[in-house]
């Protein structure tokens, strides 16, 4: 597997606190991402960064900021943490070679009460 | 935004039995990858589609892109209760930096 690990592996928060989850990579991989994970919906993509301090939007980043301030870490915080945010959230890497594959991280199960 | 629709959300089938996971979408996919997720598991790719028609084989996997790269399929020949997870097709999008996955087809195989 790919050197990605994720902290905390399981999160119970309150509604209303800020939480921080991390991913960091050994692999020096350009690209990260971070995707919740939801019964019936698959894997969506909350935001991404192809660089040091370069982030994107993905399709459900409401709530939600990251921050990319060096290569091997990517932070993702809930800034108000919400019930409907309780999920599991991945992280993956991927080189910068086009079309290369994702490789995930073991996972971070959040509940938020 | 682009979709890739995955059907079946559920198959469950007798091990030895066939199995085949679909993924649709209306407009022309750039590539198309496959990923498994074993329970309480993280995704793990599989394989990458790139051309029209395009037909790969891993064992007793067998994936396959359509000719107008708007659908792709996964088949498993014989199924093995190891191949019990969910799996995954996904699809670069936007400024294809992102991928966008379809919702999964869950296979349990009863033993």
């Amino acid at each position: 597997d790919a050197g990605i690990t994720q902290s905390p592996r399981h999160k119970v928060t309150e509604t209303g606190t800020p939480v921080t989850l991390r991913c960091h990579q050994t692999e020096n991989h350009r690209y990260m991402y971070w995707y919740r994970q939801d019964p019936g919906h698959g894997l969506r993509l909350i935001h991404y960064s192809y660089g040091v301090k370069d982030t994107d939007k993905g399709e459900v980043s409401d709530g939600y900021s990251v921050s990319r301030s060096k290569t091997e870490d990517f932070l993702l915080t809930l800034e108000s943490a919400t019930s409907s945010q309780t999920s599991v959230y991945f992280c993956a890497i991927r080189t910068a070679e086009m079309n290369s594959p994702l490789h995930f991280g073991n996972g971070t199960r959040l509940t938020v009460t | 935004g682009q979709q890739v629709m995955q059907i079946p959300q559920y198959q469950h089938v007798q091990e030895g039995e066939d199995f085949t996971t679909y993924c649709n979408s209306s407009t022309t996919l750039s590539n198309i990858q496959w990923y498994k997720q074993r329970p309480g598991g993280h995704p793990v790719f599989l394989i990458q589609l790139v051309k029209s028609g395009e037909v790969k084989k891993q064992k007793r996997l067998t994936f396959q892109f359509g000719e107008a790269k708007k659908n792709s399929s996964l088949h498993i020949t014989a199924t093995q209760t190891t191949d019990v997870g969910t799996y995954f097709c996904a699809s670069p999008a936007g400024s294809a930096r992102q991928l966008t996955f379809g919702s999964g087809t869950q296979l349990t195989v009863l033993p």
